[in-house]
């Protein structure tokens, strides 16, 4: 069975404060793992998507990464509004068609 | 452009009505999601359409009636809900329909709340 752990479950940085957010997974063949930003009571809004190990993209202050057993969103001298659930999903060979398999997901607090 | 858009943002029903959800998307995509998130949890998958078929229904409750009248368009019917119900309904869209390995594109969610 696919499994997505995301860590740490919430992180408080200050403003200016770089750091990691961690998504370790196992999964029988990945086909893609998606990085989601969330707001409270809002839609996941996409932010990358990585397809095989050593792949990096990069938006602003973000940068994410894939490893064969993990992924990690960096996040660059991060600023108050970056503060947000961060959510890991994939979708891999062992799930049915199009299903995302989610990680609980990371809550991002960043202090001015 | 990557906009999904649903209506109503909130809705508030009794367990005895019949309301529905709309999503709706002009991007060209094919595949259709809804998904239902409750509070501190990630996204649950419901109903998958592909090519305006439904391919995938994740074993949910007959109360819940998906509908995709054409390319664009998805509603999700809803009769007799419980309590338990309450959440924010999601619906998403991906370019092709196979849905493999691809990107889906999620709308802002309808807060339902059934009392």
């Amino acid at each position: 069975e696919d499994q997505v752990t995301q860590s740490p479950e919430a992180l408080r940085l200050q403003e200016g404060e770089s750091s990691s957010l961690n998504c370790s997974y196992t999964v029988s063949g990945l086909r893609g793992l998606f990085w989601y930003r969330q707001d409270p009571g809002k839609g996941p809004e996409f932010l990358f998507t990585l397809y095989s190990a050593g792949e990096e993209k990069e938006k602003e202050r973000l940068k994410a990464t894939l490893t064969k057993k993990e992924s990690f969103l960096h996040i660059t001298a991060p600023k108050p509004e970056d503060s947000a659930t961060y959510l890991c999903a994939l979708n891999a060979g062992g799930t049915s068609y199009g299903k995302l398999t989610f990680g609980q997901g990371t809550i991002l607090t960043v202090h001015p | 452009d990557t906009e999904v858009t649903q209506t109503p943002k909130h809705l508030v029903m009794g367990m005895t009505n019949k309301k529905s959800l709309k999503c709706e998307q002009h991007m060209g995509h094919r595949a259709m999601y809804w998904y239902k998130q409750k509070a501190k949890k990630p996204p649950e998958l419901m109903f998958v359409y592909s090519y305006e078929k439904l391919s995938i229904n994740e074993s949910v409750p007959s109360r819940f009636s998906p509908e995709c009248p054409n390319s664009s368009l998805l509603n999700l019917h809803l009769h007799a809900l419980q309590p338990e119900d309450s959440a924010l309904y999601l619906c998403a869209s991906g370019r092709t329909g196979s849905g493999i390995g691809e990107t889906q594109y999620f709308g802002p969610g309808t807060r339902l709340l059934v009392l």
